[in-house]
Formats: structure tokens, C-alpha cells, sequence
């Protein structure tokens, strides 16, 4: 299978913990993006590399969130201290781009997350 | 008011009918409209793909862009019980990284 991966599917952790999931992209693509999902809602974008460089990051990713794409393959997103409010549905997306073309995302089967 | 809108449902038809998704939204610099399928628990799949206005189809599925009224459509004709998922719809700027998406519709399609 060559679609997005991630891992872990599932994590329960309990609250002021530490988590951290895995992403890994299309092995052609350059970009990829992390998305959170909640209940009766769409994704909303939290941050996104063009290979190991983060471009953009969202105002939803408060301080205690962390990623990174070391060797702009995989990407792993680390939460600290988790909060009941960050239990969601955490999306890894990836696409190519050049030039002024850009391919849409495709999605992974997401990281549920339970903060107890 | 979010950028895109979409109806949450829940939309319930009978096999075979034809289903009508939508989507309204405020800026005029989207020009990729995308929909998404989305089963229970799973990542989102990429069904349809446009660019600015006009429609395309695939399959029993047909989207329709209108800029001039920013609205969007996805009908699936010979609606299937397979068909029953949460349908989202996305959009983004020419060259933008950031997927804007609306909060989907739960489509149920009874046998």
C-alpha cells in the first residue's frame, strides 16, 4: 500500500501526558500537512512542511504542540501536557508541488486521540 | 461566519434516489473545490476534484462549481447503502497550501 500512513491508529492517554504520533507521506511527495478533526466538524489545519521545513503554522497549535520532518519523509507530531480539549481525530495529508501547480492532499487514516 | 458552510444533516434517502450535497462559501479567492468522502473512524478519501467553475463527473458522481454565487454541488445518482458517509467539502487559493473545509454532511442511504 502507498497511501499516507499513521500510526499510532489509536492512543488513550491520560491528562498531563505526553504523545506523539507518526506520519508517513506518499514517499513522492514533498509536502505534508497535519490536520485536527473533532467531532461533527471538518478538519482544520494545524501545520504543514515542504520537505523538512515547516512553512506555515496555525494559531490552533498552542505551544504545547511540536512537529517535525527531519529528513523530509516521515513527520511526527508530539503534544505535552495534554488537555482534555485535545482529544480529536489528528489527520497527516500529503501532496507535491512545483511551480504554480498544486496537486490536492491525500489523506491518512488519522490518529484518534482520548485525553481521559 | 466560518469561510465555507455546509449543511450537517443528517440526510436520509432511499436506494436508488439522487442526492444533492452543497456548499456556500465567502472567499473569492478559492478557486480548487474538492469533496471528500468520509467513512466512520476513517481519514478522509478525495472523490471529486475542480478547478474554478463548471462541472465535472465521474462515475454517478457530478460536482458543480458556481463562482458568481460561490456554491458548490456534488450529486450522486443511483444513490447506494455503500454511499452512506460523511461528505466533505474543501477548497483552496490558487497556490495555497491550507485546505479550507466545510463541517461535512452525514448521508445515510436505506436499502
Amino acid at each position: 500500500d502507498t497511501g499516507v500512513s499513521q500510526d499510532p491508529r489509536h492512543k488513550i492517554t491520560k491528562r498531563g501526558q505526553n504523545v506523539t504520533f507518526r506520519c508517513d507521506p506518499i514517499s513522492e511527495h514533498n509536502r505534508l500537512y497535519w490536520y485536527r478533526q473533532t467531532l461533527g466538524q471538518g478538519p482544520e489545519f494545524l501545520t504543514y512542511f515542504q520537505n523538512e521545513a515547516q512553512l506555515e503554522k496555525s494559531r490552533l497549535l498552542s505551544d504545547r504542540f511540536s512537529a517535525e520532518r527531519p529528513k523530509g519523509s516521515f513527520s511526527t507530531l508530539e503534544i505535552q501536557r495534554t488537555e482534555q480539549g485535545d482529544s480529536a481525530m489528528y489527520l497527516c495529508a500529503s501532496n507535491t508541488a512545483s511551480g504554480t501547480s498544486t496537486d490536492t492532499q491525500y489523506f491518512g487514516p488519522g490518529t484518534r486521540l482520548t485525553v481521559l | 461566519q466560518k469561510e465555507v458552510e455546509q449543511d450537517p444533516g443528517p440526510l436520509s434517502v432511499p436506494e436508488g434516489a439522487i442526492v444533492s450535497l452543497n456548499c456556500t462559501y465567502s472567499n473569492s479567492a478559492f478557486q480548487y473545490f474538492m469533496w471528500y468522502r468520509q467513512y466512520s473512524r476513517k481519514g478522509p478519501e478525495l472523490l471529486m476534484y475542480t478547478y474554478s467553475s463548471g462541472n465535472k463527473e465521474d462515475g454517478r458522481f457530478t460536482a458543480q462549481v458556481d463562482k458568481s454565487s460561490k456554491y458548490i454541488s456534488l450529486f450522486i445518482r443511483d444513490s447506494q447503502p455503500s454511499d452512506s458517509a460523511t461528505y466533505l467539502c474543501a477548497m483552496r487559493n490558487t497556490g495555497g497550501f491550507k485546505t479550507i473545509f466545510g463541517a461535512g454532511t452525514r448521508l445515510f442511504v436505506k436499502a
